[in-house]
């Protein structure tokens, strides 16, 4: 099956700075989306997107689609202590195939 | 909108014991559901996708005669663990879609299950 790769594991920042993540797979994807999940919770839709190239932004999140259709990154920008979470990124190839990445877990110092 | 709710939240159970978990949509009808397990600080890993009325499809490694999936309404989907073991603890975790939301699969908040 299509395999993500989701970088960095986890990140470690100072509130106010900006934050990159991004998902790599060695097959294409219709639709990429990424989610958060704070602990002991489900995970919650950050944003979605649905064509390459196609960049979405959602209040300080900002999120492309690869043009290649095997990419897609997510980028936080001054950061706040809320952030704090394990963000998912997950491809679709069709309606109900949907596949997530490890995760990366920001943590937001003060 | 577009709410999904799961129950138990948490529950301890013993070893050979069947437990089942429900998961609701709230305020839309879910013609599909997907069932997910989490295990810590791993990624949700696809259990099973059912369509309302249809059995469950279930994914590669997955016992179905171990988890049951009865999705026989357009609110509601559950999953139960049949005679569980301590390897069965996890996070698991619903998400639905329908009509109202195209696409999109929205999650519940997860259970987490304990097996003595």
């Amino acid at each position: 099956g299509q395999q993500l790769n989701q970088s960095p594991q986890s990140m470690f920042i100072q509130e106010g700075e900006d934050v990159s993540m991004n998902c790599t797979s060695s097959s294409i994807f219709n639709t990429w989306l990424w989610y958060k999940q704070d602990p002991g919770e489900g995970p919650v839709l950050l944003i979605a997107l649905y064509k390459a190239g196609e960049l979405t932004s959602n209040g300080r999140l900002t999120a492309q689609f690869g043009i290649t259709r095997k990419d897609s990154f997510l980028n936080i920008s001054a950061s706040i202590p809320s952030d704090v979470g394990i963000y998912f990124c997950a491809g679709r190839y069709n309606n109900n195939d949907m596949r997530f990445g490890a995760g990366t877990r920001l943590t937001v110092k003060p | 909108g577009a709410v999904v709710s799961q129950h138990p939240s948490r529950v301890i159970c013993k070893s050979g014991t069947s437990v089942k978990i429900e998961c609701r949509s709230l305020d839309f009808q879910a013609t599909t559901m997907f069932w997910y397990r989490q295990f810590p600080k791993q990624s949700l890993m696809l259990m099973a996708t059912s369509n309302e009325g249809s059995k469950a499809t279930y994914e590669q490694g997955v016992e179905k005669d171990k988890f049951l999936i009865n999705h026989a309404s357009l609110t509601l989907s559950t999953l139960t663990v049949t005679s569980a073991h301590p390897e069965d603890s996890s996070f698991y975790i619903c998400s639905a879609k329908g009509p109202a939301t195209g696409d999109t699969q929205y999650f519940g908040p997860g259970t987490r299950l304990t097996v003595l």
